[in-house]
């Protein structure tokens, strides 16, 4: 059985600090995609990035930027200059390679930025 | 650029009463979804349908569930007899299909639907 654990249930940074939120997955299949949606408070949920289980490359976007290690089974999402318009709840979430499969989320991780 | 819609934002009803929620995905879009949020948690998987056919479910979606696509562009989800427990926010999602593989699921608004 899949599952993801994101143990940071609530983060509080000032704004223009650096945030890392972790997310850490299991999985017996080789092959499987990650993602991070984005819940803000309106309550959308918002795709920011899907990676494959075969593309370890870091990414960057902007001020966001995504670690994947797959020796440690993590996909951690790291918010350089933290804005205010980044309070939400931040999910990660697993897949398999598999058209029409469920995704497995996390429980999200609340960040709260200052002014 | 393309979205995923849902109606209504909010549904209030009755405990034994039939609800149905309606959702439009992407136009091309393939594979449709239903997720669930209670309140304050995380997001569950209730089932997927391609084709006409349900392609996987969970545990959660029992008899009392059931999807539809009744048109080219609908695809609905009706709870028979809504309990308090159902209580959530119902996310309707969509996706392509790259092959066989898995592609990313777009989500809608979704339904608040509170039982009373």
């Amino acid at each position: 059985a899949q599952k993801v654990t994101q143990a940071q249930t609530e983060i509080s940074v000032v704004e223009k600090e650096d945030v890392t939120l972790d997310c850490v997955y299991e999985t017996r299949d080789t092959t499987y995609y990650l993602f991070w949606y984005k819940q803000p408070p309106s309550g959308e949920l918002v795709f920011l990035i899907r990676r494959n289980s075969f593309d370890e490359q870091n990414e960057i976007s902007g001020r966001y930027s995504w670690n994947f290690q797959k020796s440690t089974s993590s996909f951690n999402f790291t918010i350089t200059a933290s804005q205010v318009v980044d309070s939400a709840v931040y999910f990660c979430a697993l897949t398999l390679n598999q058209a029409g499969t469920a995704l497995i989320f996390g429980k999200g991780t609340t960040l709260s930025v200052s002014s | 650029e393309p979205e995923v819609t849902q109606t209504p934002s909010h549904q209030v009803t009755q405990m034994g009463q039939e609800v149905i929620l309606r959702c439009v995905p992407i136009s091309n879009h393939l594979y449709f979804y239903w997720y669930r949020q209670i309140l304050g948690q995380k997001v569950e998987f209730l089932v997927s349908f391609y084709n006409n056919e349900i392609s996987e479910k969970s545990e959660i979606f029992d008899d009392q569930f059931s999807v539809e696509r009744p048109d080219g562009s609908n695809f609905t989800l009706k709870i028979r007899s809504t309990k308090l427990e159902d209580s959530a926010m119902y996310f309707c999602a969509s996706s392509d299909q790259l092959g066989l593989r898995t592609d990313t699921q777009y989500f809608g608004p979704g339904t608040r639907l509170t039982v009373l």
